[in-house]
């Protein structure tokens, strides 16, 4: 399979909770990023940690990454409505500029 | 900058059919990615080049299937003959070597159908 693996698969919290997502890769990667995809829209990127980063910030967005584990997560903190589609993760390979998407995450933010 | 652009959004077609996809990457990237998505099978990738030339084309399910890149903003993805399970959403996407970023800029996908 051409993907990573995305957990949970659907996840459904209140307005201003937070929401974590993790992903899991399989190979030794140059960096790995996050996209959200809104409905019936193509993918939108968020933020990228490279393979020497631990952890990144973007506004409400928190991403770590343990190599060691081959995993990352996302984490959004105080969710609004419309951080509501789904997050994919994408690995890339050493080596190479092959970018691998993980199978998404579907975040539903109830108002 | 408008962005990756696909034509057309939609697509329905009758099996056994040509179906011409195409895109328009961001001025100046020098990767174009063609990837289609469907519920069972997630997002996958088709085939990618870089500096118009074909890198990797593992993903393209058979032989039914060819991408073309005439030009450096211009790019085909053709499917003869189509079947209905082709039926997906194809996205272009475009990036640049330059930075370093990876970060790949999607366009709106083609939504096929085929009958």
């Amino acid at each position: 399979s051409q993907q990573g693996e995305e957990d949970p698969q659907a996840l459904s919290i209140q307005e201003g909770e937070n929401a974590t997502m993790n992903c899991s890769y399989k190979t030794s990667i140059n960096n790995l990023q996050w996209y959200r995809q809104n409905s019936g829209r193509g993918l939108v990127h968020l933020i990228l940690i490279r393979s020497n980063e631990r952890e990144k910030h973007s506004g409400r967005l928190r991403v770590t990454l343990d190599t060691s584990k081959k995993s990352s997560s996302l984490l959004i903190t105080a969710s609004r409505a419309a951080d509501t589609a789904s997050y994919f993760c994408a690995s890339k390979n050493t080596g190479g500029f092959k970018t691998i998407f993980g199978a998404g995450t579907r975040l539903f933010v109830k108002a | 900058d408008a962005g990756v652009i696909q034509s057309p959004r939609h697509e329905v077609t009758e099996m056994g059919q040509e179906v011409t996809l195409r895109c328009k990457p961001i001025s100046g990237h020098d990767y174009l990615f063609w990837y289609r998505q469907t519920m069972m099978r997630g997002l996958e990738l088709l085939i990618y080049f870089n500096n118009n030339v074909p890198i990797d084309d593992s993903g393209m399910p058979e032989d039914r299937f060819s991408a073309k890149m005439p030009n450096a903003s211009f790019s085909t993805l053709k499917i003869q003959p189509s079947e209905p399970r082709d039926s997906a959403v194809y996205f272009c996407a475009s990036s640049t070597s330059a930075g370093s970023t990876d970060t790949q800029y999607f366009g709106p996908g083609t939504r096929l159908t085929v009958l």
